[in-house]
């Protein structure tokens, strides 16, 4: 079946980076996107990446996959304390459909 | 990008009574809207598919004559919880799909359900 499994901490200083990790279990993902949801807040879309790359660089955020281990990561550069939130990795085994949610990794981000 | 609104925002009510949710996509027509309940430090749950124009489609578990879903047009969908009870306060999410963005969901703001 599918699974997407996250931790569910990171703390981290402010300036430095921050990588949080994701595996899925299903080979057949297309999309593998990372979303932001701040306290009682709807989910922000930060970014995503086709089953077929590698990596994927927006601005701080570099989004690496290892298809093989079935890992996804999204590593923040140079970390601020508004970064601090719960990060959602998702999977979708096709365009526009359902997507199925890892548990959430709070980021606490300290001065 | 997309820009989803959902209404309201938190609600509070009495168990037994009935709540609604609007999720509206402002600037485009979206064919199909999902909608998502979490409950606290969990991860999003799909409860159902809703298309324009047809019935909703369910995930197991799902009951749907608890949690009614209406798409009567390409901009609005509404989430009906009737008869609530404390079990069902939970942060319920819409998100939708857009034309030329089909690789990504939008999602609304959440409306946090407290359920006395």
């Amino acid at each position: 079946g599918e699974d997407v499994e996250q931790s569910l901490f990171l703390s981290v200083r402010e300036g430095d980076s921050s990588v949080i990790n994701c595996t899925y279990t299903d080979s057949s993902s297309t999309y593998l996107y990372w979303y932001k949801q701040e306290p009682g807040a709807g989910l922000q879309l930060l970014t995503y990446i086709f089953s077929n790359m590698d990596m994927k660089q927006d601005q701080r955020l570099t989004v690496l996959l290892n298809k093989k281990d079935k890992h996804l990561s999204l590593r923040i550069a140079d970390t601020q304390t508004g970064d601090s939130a719960i990060y959602f990795c998702a999977e979708t085994l096709n365009q526009g459909g359902k997507l199925i949610f890892g548990q959430g990794t709070e980021l606490s981000v300290k001065p | 990008g997309a820009v989803v609104s959902q209404h309201p925002s938190w609600v509070i009510c009495k168990s037994g009574t009935s709540v609604k949710i609007e999720c509206r996509s402002l600037d485009f027509q979206a064919t199909t809207m999902f909608w998502y309940r979490q409950f606290p430090k969990q991860s999003l749950m799909l409860m159902a598919t809703s298309n324009e124009g047809s019935k909703a489609t369910y995930e197991q578990g799902v009951e749907k004559d608890k949690f009614l879903i209406n798409h009567a047009s390409l901009t609005l969908s509404t989430l009906t919880v009737t008869s609530a009870h404390p079990e069902d306060s939970s942060f319920y999410i819409c998100s939708v799909t857009a034309p030329g963005y089909n690789e990504k969901l939008f999602f609304g703001s959440g409306t946090q359900l407290s359920v006395l």
